[in-house]
């Protein structure tokens, strides 16, 4: 079964917007991670936030996580036609150490 | 290159028939993880093995096994296929289990179409 569910499950902006993923899991979680997929193309990790941190930043990404609401937000500033993929939050299933995927928000940039 | 290789990137095969994907993992990797993408869809989490034992397990169906052997590299294999079976079959691999030691690498997967 499915851990978490992304909203929106798609999302189109222009070219130097900023885009807001969204992630709720169900169970208590030791890290949650979101990911990268291009089309029809092997997932690419881009960042990990553990369950006592609240927000982390790499490069254009910001990373929050609310473990009261059990959910986290993806933000990418500045957004490029290169960031035109599917993301994908996952987390640890009952603190099992198996990693269960959302259904992803794919995200269009126009140039 | 993540360091996972996936064998074969595409299969095409009749329904009733059995195949094996297989995955050799980054190396000094422990765990392997398989996950099935069907068109357009999210990823389901199908086994996860962890220096070659079975560690947790999906909704992987019983047509469905897997094993992880002593060089690490694991093996799914798929039998009595349907129509429904036709995915992108994910392989990702882990130092360790993931809540501990973090992030996943993936393969570029295998594409299977079942006709």
């Amino acid at each position: 079964s499915q851990q978490g569910e992304e909203d929106p499950q798609a999302l189109s902006i222009q070219e130097g917007e900023n885009a807001t993923m969204n992630c709720s899991y169900k169970t208590s979680i030791n890290n949650l991670q979101w990911y990268r997929q291009n089309s029809g193309r092997g997932l690419v990790h881009l960042i990990l936030i553990r369950s006592n941190e609240r927000e982390k930043h790499s490069g254009r990404l910001r990373v929050t996580l609310d473990t009261s609401k059990k959910s986290s937000s993806l933000l990418i500033t500045a957004s490029r036609a290169a960031d035109t993929a599917s993301y994908f939050c996952a987390t640890d299933y009952h603190n099992n150490n198996d990693m269960r995927f959302g259904a992803g928000t794919r995200l269009t940039v126009k140039p | 290159d993540s360091g996972v290789t996936q064998t074969p990137k595409h299969l095409i095969t009749a329904t009733g028939q059995r195949v094996t994907l297989r995955c050799s993992p980054r190396s000094g990797d422990l765990s392997v993880y398989w996950y099935q993408q069907s068109l357009d869809q999210g990823l389901q989490f199908l086994i996860q093995y962890y220096n070659g034992e079975e560690r947790a397990k999906g909704n992987i169906l019983e047509r469905f096994s897997a094993q992880q052997f002593p060089d690490l590299h694991s093996e799914l294999n798929l039998s009595s296929l349907e129509l429904g079976d036709s995915a992108l079959y994910f392989c990702a691999s882990s130092v360790g289990l993931a809540g501990n030691t973090g992030e996943l690498f993936f393969g570029e997967g295998s594409r299977l179409t079942v006709l």
